[in-house]
């Protein structure tokens, strides 16, 4: 299986902040990344799919970068509605997620 | 519109069988390219995927639980149907199906609300 790595597991920011948060893949799984994101008591919301695509409906201050096995999606200004975890997974081979970043207010 | 929905019971005691239905709009699971997944979540911890299958019924299963698990599309040409065998705590979770979309997009692009399952005895 491959191994997906988020750091950090939780950080915390202000309104406005840029923010970056990195998956580690186990092996190259060129640009078959995908970014969720998640609010408590709800189910997850597709972000970015390939890797930089933005997926209908998101707001461009979300973008992702990388390929092979280093990924990072980033907040270009955070706002009080991205508070939420973020996920990101695999779909190169057998599908897996990442472990999470969980988005603080500071 | 695509809408998902999850239904099944709510607590199962262990050792037993669980099964869910996923119940879809807005989409045909014959069309190419379509497929509904299983993903769950315990409570407090990270995303975990199931099972998934395709519109031709291709189906890919988690390695760690391809033994208990089974996807199939159900009687119905709007649902897709989960079991899970042998039941334990451990799998104390919400259990989300999702529409994926192979291709361009390859991710699950809209999900259920989720179904909270309990594993007690």
């Amino acid at each position: 299986d491959i191994q997906m790595t988020q750091s950090p597991s939780s950080l915390s920011a202000s309104v406005g902040d840029r923010v970056t948060i990195t998956c580690r893949a186990s092996q190259s799984i060129s640009r078959y990344l995908n970014w969720y994101q998640q609010k408590v008591g709800k189910a997850p919301k597709l972000l970015i799919y390939a890797a930089s695509s933005l997926q209908s409906g998101v707001p461009s201050r979300f973008s992702g970068s990388g390929s092979g096995t280093d990924f990072t999606l980033t907040i270009s200004s955070l706002q009080p509605e991205d508070f939420a975890s973020y996920y990101c997974q695999q779909s190169y081979s057998t599908l897996t997620f990442g472990g999470g970043t969980k988005v603080e207010i500071k | 519109q695509i809408t998902l929905k999850e239904s099944g019971p709510t607590l199962v005691k262990p050792t037993q069988t669980l099964t869910l239905t996923c119940t879809f709009s807005g989409f045909s699971l014959s069309t190419s390219g379509v497929g509904v997944g299983w993903i769950r979540q315990p409570p407090g911890k990270a995303l975990e995927w199931l099972a998934l299958i395709y519109w031709d019924d291709d189906k890919r299963y988690s390695p760690s639980l391809k033994s208990r698990l089974t996807i199939t599309k159900g009687t119905s040409k709007n649902q897709v149907v989960l079991t899970m065998t042998n039941m334990d705590p451990v799998d104390t979770a919400t259990y989300y199906c999702a529409h994926h979309a192979y291709g361009p997009i390859d991710a699950f692009d809209v999900w259920g609300q989720g179904t909270m399952v309990t594993v007690s005895s």
